[in-house]
């Protein structure tokens, strides 16, 4: 069964500094990889999508990579604004009767 | 419709009512997913339409539960006789066929008392 880990669960950063999110999971048989970004009650909105035959997708200050051997997923932002402040999820698409499995997010914080 | 769109976009019922929660998806999208977030959890999954087709109910939590999808566009989730633990935001998702890129609605939030 496809687990699905995000690291950290909670990150706090003064604005302008550049961030990782870490993603990782454990079935490396998959189709593709989201980001996702969830601004508190609200739904999720799509941030970048890589296929699993791509390394990484840039847009605007954001930029994702796949390293689908090793189960590994990175989003990075670039010189961070309080605008960026939501909850951050990773989702990979595999078998199953849906196939999206879901980490748990990181809550991210930029500070003024 | 430019977007994924619910409704109603808060509910607050009472134990022992039935609720109905609406996803109208992008048009042109063939498959429509439906999963239940609740406070601090992760997405759980539903049930998942290609087409008017569920292929697999399994993750539908109760018999309570049910969905229907019709025409190839507008679903209903369907909730019997709400308990207090089925209080959630229930989210809405359209694709092209399954590997394309999700598109989520902004959610019901289904509040039992």
């Amino acid at each position: 069964k496809q687990e699905v880990t995000q690291i950290p669960a909670a990150l706090s950063v003064p604005e302008g500094e550049n961030l990782v999110l870490n993603c990782s999971f454990t079935d490396s048989a998959i189709y593709n990889l989201q980001w996702f970004r969830q601004d508190p009650g609200k739904g999720l909105t799509s941030l970048l999508l890589i296929q699993s035959s791509q390394r990484e997708q840039t847009s605007g200050r954001l930029n994702a990579s796949l390293d689908k051997s090793s189960g590994r997923s990175t989003l990075y932002i670039a010189a961070s604004q309080p605008g960026d402040s939501a909850t951050y999820l990773c989702a990979v698409l595999g078998g199953g009767a849906d196939g999206l499995t879901f980490g748990k997010g990181t809550h991210l914080i930029i500070q003024p | 419709g430019a977007g994924v769109s619910q409704s109603p976009s808060n509910k607050v019922t009472e134990k022992g009512k039935d609720v109905e929660l609406r996803c109208d998806p992008i048009s042109g999208h063939t498959a429509l997913y439906w999963y239940r977030q609740s406070l601090g959890q992760g997405l759980e999954f539903l049930i998942y339409f290609q087409g008017n087709s569920a292929p697999d109910k399994s993750g539908l939590p109760s018999d309570r539960f049910s969905a229907e999808r019709t025409g190839g566009s507008v679903s209903t989730l369907t909730i019997q006789r709400t308990q207090q633990e089925d209080s959630a935001v229930y989210l809405c998702a359209s694709s092209f066929p399954r590997d394309y890129r999700r598109f989520f609605g902004p959610g019901t939030r289904l509040t039992v008392l």
